[in-house]
């Protein structure tokens, strides 16, 4: 079975400054990882994927992420935030052994100082 | 439509009543999933449907759950006789296939009184 660990509920950062959401994994199998973002009220958007190509994997909005697999981590970070980048984050995992069927971790919500 | 939609996006019943949600997937996407996000759990997996298959019924919380999807398409989750813990918002996804993105829709906020 898969499962995911985000370190940190809660992360505070400044305008400007990096951004870095801290996840870990554990899975028996080659993992597919993920990073979703959530804005109040709204669903969940794919910020970036991992499905075992290349390890420092770039998305959307600036964000990007690196597989390491002997740290089973996939830490998510931004060189800088915008005000934009307050919501919530959830790091994810799947793979072939339960179907892709995803795991989430507990989630980091991001506020962003002025 | 161009992303999965679910309705209602806001659903308050009183306890021990019956509800139904409900989640259309982007056409042409195999796989439809139904999870849960709630305070105390998080985002958990609840069902799972892949073409034809017989559903993934794993994720279901009790026998009080149940899900269909009618034609390939749309699916309804059904939550008989509900208890405040089912309070919840409720997520739908849908990809191309087994190990696709997942796209998820607007989620439907359900408060059981």
């Amino acid at each position: 079975a898969q499962s995911v660990t985000q370190l940190g509920s809660h992360v505070s950062v400044s305008e400007g400054a990096l951004v870095l959401l801290r996840c870990n994994y554990s899975s028996s199998v080659p993992p597919y990882l993920f990073w979703y973002v959530q804005y109040p009220n709204q669903g969940l958007q794919l910020l970036l994927k991992y499905t075992s190509a290349a390890t420092l994997v770039k998305g959307i909005n600036g964000f990007e992420a690196e597989f390491k697999k002997s740290e089973t981590s996939f830490h998510l970070t931004k060189p800088s935030a915008h005000m934009s980048d307050a919501a919530e984050y959830f790091c994810a995992v799947s793979d072939r052994s339960n179907d892709y069927k995803l795991s989430f971790g507990a989630g980091t919500t991001v506020t962003v100082r002025a | 439509g161009a992303g999965v939609s679910q309705s209602p996006s806001n659903k308050v019943t009183e306890k021990g009543k019956d509800v139904e949600l409900r989640c259309d997937p982007i056409s042409g996407h195999t796989a439809l999933y139904w999870y849960r996000q709630s305070l105390g759990q998080g985002l958990e997996f609840l069902i799972y449907f892949q073409g034809n298959s017989a559903p993934d019924k794993s994720g279901l919380p009790s026998d009080r759950f149940s899900a269909e999807r009618t034609g390939g398409s749309v699916s309804t989750l059904t939550i008989q006789r509900t208890q405040q813990e089912d309070s919840a918002v409720y997520l739908c996804a849908s990809s191309l296939g087994v190990g696709n993105e997942q796209f998820f829709g607007p989620g439907t906020r359900l408060t059981v009184l």
